[in-house]
């Protein structure tokens, strides 16, 4: 079965420091999306991206946050200069252009800003 | 804007229980209706969905969930809960029609007492 893969699992970083969490979202589907879950806390959505573009961002996603497709199959998060609030798990998720598609998401990257 | 509440942060029950989970939503218009379960250590899976047609929507793992429009709730439930059904519940939903991102409930925990 298909699946959302993201790298690395788990990544430590120092405060300030620029982090890129990656994914590679099924290779059929055109939606993509990231989400946060700080620990204890309810997943919120940062920012959904279609057809080479941020189609919609939360108020979470602000200049410290990037989005990119380099090339055709990975999609990435750039964290601009951590901070220790950006610790949280970073899913990645993909859904398809065709019909009323659920999302599927990926493993999670643990963040840990230190 | 779309906002969910789960009302039981934590639920413990013992095997055979039987398990309802509660969802309410608020939103203007029509909505696509999901919960999703994280397993420890796991990624986001989809348990079950709802579109249109049937309110009362069957889904993996012996789990159902029935959407009552009246009382926008989408209330999640399984008749004998087993050990391995410990895990995080969240219900999401998005607005219908679009490729919009899924708003998440601040989940429930719920623990299974062998």
């Amino acid at each position: 079965e298909p699946e959302v893969t993201q790298t690395p699992s788990h990544q430590v970083t120092q405060m300030g420091q620029e982090v890129i969490l990656r994914c590679v979202p099924i290779s059929n589907h055109l939606y993509f999306y990231w989400y946060r879950q700080i620990l204890g806390q309810k997943v919120e959505f940062l920012v959904s991206f279609y057809n080479n573009e941020i189609s919609e961002k939360s108020e979470i996603f602000d200049d410290q946050f990037s989005v990119e497709r380099p090339d055709g199959s990975n999609f990435t998060l750039k964290i601009r200069s951590t901070k220790l609030e950006d610790s949280a798990m970073y899913f990645c998720a993909s859904r398809s252009d065709r019909g009323p598609a659920e999302a599927f998401f990926g493993q999670g990257t643990r963040l840990t800003v230190v | 804007a779309q906002s969910v509440s789960q009302h039981n942060h934590h639920v413990i029950l013992s095997e055979a229980a039987s398990l309802e989970l509660g969802c309410n939503y608020s939103y203007g218009g029509t909505v696509n209706l999901f919960w999703y379960v994280q397993y420890p250590g796991q990624h986001l899976q989809l348990l079950l969905k709802y579109f249109s047609g049937d309110p009362l929507v069957k889904g993996i793992k012996g789990f159902e969930a029935e959407f009552i429009k009246s009382k926008f709730s989408f209330n999640l439930r399984k008749p004998s809960v087993q050990w391995s059904d410990t895990a995080e519940y969240f219900c999401a939903v998005n607005a219908r029609g679009s490729a919009r991102q899924l708003t998440f409930g601040s989940g429930t925990q719920l623990t299974v007492l062998p």
